[in-house]
């Protein structure tokens, strides 16, 4: 089963700014687009990006997204406490296997 | 309120079986495409299964492939998901998430944790 590669860890000290990327293939990022879930401490997974850079109603516009070529990045500007959390991106994928969703390796964001 | 509660997960024995339900309410479940998602403990999310809002389309992730079945009952809002010879890998915290038609899961159960053991 193909995954997309997220770094494992990312951190940063308040107010700064973290990116996560995300990178993948012609059949998943390449062709489809992107989604990005906030995993918060022993909670369910939770929509933060869609559609490659919109936000839900809801979430804080520190988050965005951004896509190019079969890679993906997540931004959060403005770094708060709460946003210390897993974040996964997420893509269909179209491969000669047959179709299915493949999500990301998940990167652990600190707040130092 | 969209709500999904999943249930019937537990402690199973390797070639066990076992049945995933997840109860649907605050929106027209027979609208839209569901999915299960799984979690083993301290890895990340893997994709487990998809089903159609008519139950015309499925797919299965390669690890479940002919030993997991997706199904679903719309005039009940429930989905289900049939766990069939389980082995160990199979432990994690199971969660069903709905799908929107632009291709995203915008809601999620809590999830329940299925223990294959001996």
């Amino acid at each position: 089963q193909s995954v997309l590669t997220q770094p494992p860890s990312a951190s940063g000290t308040p107010g700064q700014r973290v990116t996560i990327s995300c990178s993948g293939s012609s059949s998943n990022i390449g062709s489809n687009t992107v989604n990005w879930y906030q995993q918060l401490p022993g909670t369910a997974p939770k929509l933060l990006i869609y559609s490659n850079n919109q936000r839900p109603s809801g979430v804080p516009d520190r988050f965005s997204g951004s896509k190019s070529g079969t890679s993906a990045s997540l931004a959060i500007s403005g770094l708060q406490s709460e946003d210390e959390a897993d974040y996964y991106c997420a893509a269909w994928d179209d491969s000669l296997n047959g179709s299915l969703w493949v999500f990301g390796t998940g990167t652990k964001v600190t707040v130092l | 309120e969209v709500q999904l509660v999943e249930s019937g997960g537990g402690l199973v024995q390797p070639g066990g079986s076992l049945r995933l339900s997840c109860a649907a309410s605050g929106f027209t479940f027979s609208s839209y495409s569901m999915n299960w998602v799984r979690q083993a403990p301290g890895k990340g999310l893997e994709w487990v299964s998809y089903i159609s809002s008519s139950s015309s389309t499925i797919y299965y992730a390669d690890s479940v492939k002919g030993r997991f079945t997706i199904s679903r009952d719309n005039a009940k809002n429930s989905l289900y998901l049939q766990m069939n010879s389980l082995r160990d890998e199979d432990t994690a915290v199971y969660y069903c998430a709905r799908e929107t038609p632009i291709l995203s899961f915008d809601y999620w159960g809590q999830g329940t944790l299925v223990t294959v053991s001996s």
